[in-house]
């Protein structure tokens, strides 16, 4: 089945050691999108992937970064994960970003920083 | 400015009980609605959404959706609940901003379900 698939499922990392995670899509979407979504909370957008067109949302701290090599993988780096930054992480992709398009969900990443 | 309200942050039904969830936007023009379902440590799944037309909308696992552009609302029915229907539901409109067409997100409303 054409997934979004996110390695590692649970990740642990120290404080200010930085982290990847990972994102991968066999549906061959154009769109990739990372999400931060904290306890009991909305997910909230941080950048997202328009084919190699890097799209950061406004209120993204420089702290975190991204990086798509081709068009299945999209990664997510923390370069000083602070005890903040503690949460699930979501990948999504779409075909396109007209408003209407759904997007798919990745299982997420639990961050946890010790 | 766009804006998502789930005035519900927790909801229990029984078993086989009717279930509405509420969604009210704030949008200038015609919405794109969308409702998304996280079960516990999972992603999120689309279980509808309307875009135009019928204003009654179908979705996966039984659920239904109503539009009403009168009171801004596209609140979240289903008839009869199941014990797996317990999840966290999420109401969402779709900005419609130059290169940046984000979800606005609601702030969610968990769902418990007792047998």
């Amino acid at each position: 089945d054409a997934m979004v698939i996110q390695n590692p499922r649970y990740q642990v990392t120290q404080f200010g050691k930085p982290v990847t995670l990972s994102c991968s899509q066999t549906l061959n979407h154009n769109v990739m999108y990372w999400y931060q979504q904290k306890s009991s909370q909305a997910p909230k957008l941080l950048f997202h992937y328009y084919d190699k067109d890097f799209n950061n949302e406004a209120d993204t701290p420089d702290n975190f970064q991204s990086r798509r090599p081709n068009t299945s993988f999209c990664f997510l780096d923390i370069r000083s994960p602070g005890l903040g930054d503690a949460a699930m992480y979501l990948c999504a992709t779409s075909r396109g970003r007209l408003p209407g398009t759904e997007q798919y969900f990745g299982p997420g990443t639990r961050l946890t920083v010790t | 400015a766009q804006s998502v309200t789930q005035p519900d942050i927790h909801i229990t039904v029984s078993e086989g009980a009717s279930l509405e969830l509420r969604c009210n936007y704030s949008y200038g023009a015609t919405p794109y609605l969308f409702w998304y379902v996280q079960s516990p440590g999972q992603g999120l799944q689309l279980l509808l959404k309307y875009f135009s037309g019928d204003t009654l909308v179908q979705g996966i696992k039984g659920f239904e959706a109503e539009f009403k552009r009168s009171q801004s609302s596209f609140n979240l029915r289903k008839p009869s609940v199941h014990w797996s229907d317990a999840a966290e539901y999420f109401c969402a409109v779709a900005q419609n901003a130059g290169n940046n067409r984000k979800l606005i997100w609601g702030l969610g409303t968990s769902l418990a379900v007792n047998p």
